[in-house]
């Protein structure tokens, strides 16, 4: 399978823990994405990095939240201190910028929630 | 910031009839995408519009995009059951896609 990969797919976790996510992106794609979507809702930029560097990080989102992307693979996404509010999916995508006019290649997600 | 509205928000479709989304941008776009989110799913990428007035069409579905690009709409002929879902535009002037909030789409048999 060579597409996008994140696990786990479902976490519950206790106010207050910190969460780690993960993401594998296509080994080609040089851009990875995250993005949170709540019900009725589309996704919402949270950051981007372009191989190992992290260009932008949304500012709608609190310290609390960290992402890596170590020698320009795969990603990780931790959540420090969770509230009830960080509930959500939590999408993972990649591009390419030398693939122009095929769009985000998505993962599953991983469903985050918080009690 | 750029923002992107969908409207409507639900669309109930009677099978074999026809519906149209419309995309509404804030600022003018270098490009929007579409993608297609099934009930549980992902989102998954449907096509890309580039340039003024651009029309694209994939089998029943014909994407367009706005003379002044702030504006893009998606047209499907003869629903069926295999259109259920949300379909979201999603806009960008560099690199980061700003999404829609989506037209969530049922149909009856």
């Amino acid at each position: 399978d060579t597409g996008v990969s994140q696990d786990p797919r479902h976490k519950i976790t206790k106010r207050g823990q910190n969460v780690t996510f993960r993401c594998d992106p296509i080994s080609e794609h040089n851009r990875l994405y995250w993005y949170r979507q709540t019900l009725g809702q589309g996704p919402e930029f949270l950051t981007y990095f372009q191989n190992e560097a992290q260009l932008e990080k949304s500012r709608l989102l609190s310290d609390r939240f960290s992402a890596e992307r170590p020698k320009g693979s795969f990603s990780t996404l931790e959540i420090q201190r969770t509230e009830q509010g960080d509930s959500a999916m939590y999408l993972c995508a990649s591009s390419s910028t030398l693939q122009g006019g095929y769009g985000y290649t998505f993962g599953s997600g991983t469903r985050l929630t918080v009690v | 910031g750029q923002q992107v509205m969908q409207i409507p928000q639900y669309q109930h479709v009677q099978e074999g009839e026809d519906f149209t989304t419309y995309c509404n941008s804030s600022t003018t776009l270098s490009n929007i995408q579409w993608y297609k989110q099934r009930p549980g799913g992902h989102p998954v990428f449907l096509i890309q519009l580039v340039k003024s007035g651009e029309v694209k069409k994939q089998k029943r579905l014909t994407f367009q995009f706005g003379e002044a690009k702030k504006n893009s709409s998606l047209h499907i002929t003869a629903t069926q059951t295999t259109d259920v879902g949300t379909y979201f535009c999603a806009g960008t002037n560099d690199y980061k896609l700003s999404f829609g909030a989506g037209t969530t789409v049922t149909v009856r048999a």
